[in-house]
């Protein structure tokens, strides 16, 4: 298995702008979870679902944010308006049950100027 | 206010220099802590997860322990290879999840 994949892996874009984040966890993992990891704060759960329903979004930290997963092998994390306090790195993450291990993609490194 | 500790921030020890980290928390309801390593510009990599108070798990130079406030990552002759940011996490209650600012730890040949 490739793994959970991320994409785009850098991202950088002006303030007001929209971003889309994308990922595609690993097959047959029920739960998909998105996070974001920033000096300060470390790594924060934002959202995660379970067979494609979203189950905790207590993270999201503004209206802002949006993630969506359309079905069981794709999810969006969306950004609109982007501001410069949105850069960090995001995390997306799968694993097959909710108390089992949580692999974690490469990340897409977001820098909103 | 539940909360995930780790200590110290940062570590650096000769190869060889057994040491451990230590990974505190104030939750209700605890479900599993995981232990994670995490190498510059890429995502955390599991390692362990442990379940119960007195569980204990092994992995070459890796040996996580749990009490039922704290955990240890023991790490015994580690070599320049072991250097990385070590991330625990805490899973507890309904599922919330709560991850530690991290132990960067550096090991020099």
């Amino acid at each position: 298995d490739a793994g959970v994949i991320q994409s785009p892996r850098h991202e950088v874009t002006e303030m007001g702008q929209e971003v889309t984040l994308r990922c595609k966890p690993i097959s047959g993992h029920d739960y998909l979870f998105w996070y974001r990891q920033t000096m300060m704060r470390g790594l924060e759960l934002l959202i995660y679902f379970n067979n494609n329903v979203p189950i905790d979004d207590s993270g999201m930290p503004e209206d802002r944010f949006s993630a969506k997963m359309p079905n069981a092998s794709f999810s969006t994390l969306k950004i609109q308006p982007s501001e410069p306090r949105d850069s960090a790195v995001y995390f997306c993450a799968s694993s097959p049950r909710i108390s089992e291990t949580q692999y974690f993609g490469p990340g897409t490194r977001l820098l909103v100027l | 206010e539940d909360q995930v500790t780790q200590s110290p921030e940062a570590l650096r020890l000769q190869e060889g220099e057994s040491s451990s980290l230590n990974c505190s928390y104030t939750v209700s309801g605890l479900r599993g802590l995981f232990w994670y390593r995490q190498d510059p510009g890429k995502g955390p990599e599991f390692l362990f997860t442990l379940y119960s108070a007195g569980e204990e798990k092994e992995k070459e130079r890796l040996k996580a322990t749990l009490t039922k406030k704290e955990s240890f990552l023991h790490i015994t002759a580690p070599k320049p290879e072991d250097s990385a940011t070590y991330l625990c996490a805490v899973q507890y209650n309904n599922n919330d999840m709560r991850f530690g600012a991290g132990t960067r730890l550096t090991v020099k040949p």
